[in-house]
């Protein structure tokens, strides 16, 4: 079964702080996703990474930023937390050309104050 | 750009009441269309994905179809645990990898 972890599954984080979520997948995938998700506004793609040190923008990249040193994981960084981030973030992984299926990891809902 | 519009956005059925939900869809050229469940808090959960129109797929209670604009999830005989948000998604055109969701469907099972 593919597995996909988040270091947290809640957090509590300073209006101004940088934060850090961290997703791994154990099962060698080679696309790697940031969502976050809010009632009412769906799913919306932050940022993505098809290879190890790769990155591209998604919808709402403002704000954030990525970081994949090895295939296994994938950050996300709030360089200066905001209230307007709480939220549910979600990371998934898919396995590459041509298979798209994406698999999502458990969630960390963050509160920013 | 590629849409998906899910209907209803909310569905309560009676347990034992079988019923569908939609998923329409816009897309140039669809490589896939994906279904997940997702419980409250939770990451989504994949179920299902199809290829091509006509294809069929199946797992317990729920069964998936695709024809040329549109996905149906049927629900037979749910149960109290198929209360759920199930979330439609679709790939195609030239954005390899990636995935537009509808904004899903509420589904609650009275007992």
């Amino acid at each position: 079964d593919v597995k996909v972890t988040q270091s947290s599954r809640y957090l509590v984080k300073r209006t101004g702080e940088k934060v850090f979520l961290e997703c791994v997948q154990d099962m060698d995938h080679e696309n790697m996703f940031w969502y976050r998700q809010d009632p009412g506004l769906g799913l919306r793609l932050i940022y993505f990474s098809y290879d190890v040190k790769m990155k591209e923008k998604g919808d709402i990249p403002e704000g954030y930023s990525v970081s994949r040193e090895k295939k296994e994981r994938f950050s996300l960084i709030l360089e200066s937390a905001s209230t307007n981030q709480t939220s549910m973030y979600l990371c998934a992984s898919s396995p590459g050309r041509p298979q798209e299926t994406q698999y999502f990891g458990p969630g960390t809902r963050l509160l920013v104050l | 750009e590629d849409q998906v519009t899910q209907s209803p956005e909310a569905l309560r059925l009676q347990e034992g009441e079988s019923s569908s939900l939609n998923c329409s869809y816009t897309v140039s050229g669809l490589r896939g269309l994906f279904w997940y469940r997702q419980d409250p808090g939770k990451g989504p959960e994949f179920l299902f994905t199809l290829y091509s129109a006509g294809e069929e797929k199946e797992k317990e209670r729920l069964k998936a179809t695709l024809t040329k604009k549109e996905s149906f999830l049927h629900i037979t005989a749910p149960k109290p645990e198929d209360s759920a948000t199930y979330l439609c998604a679709v790939s195609g055109g030239t954005s390899y990898g990636k995935l537009t969701f509808g904004q899903g469907t509420i589904l609650t099972v009275h007992p």
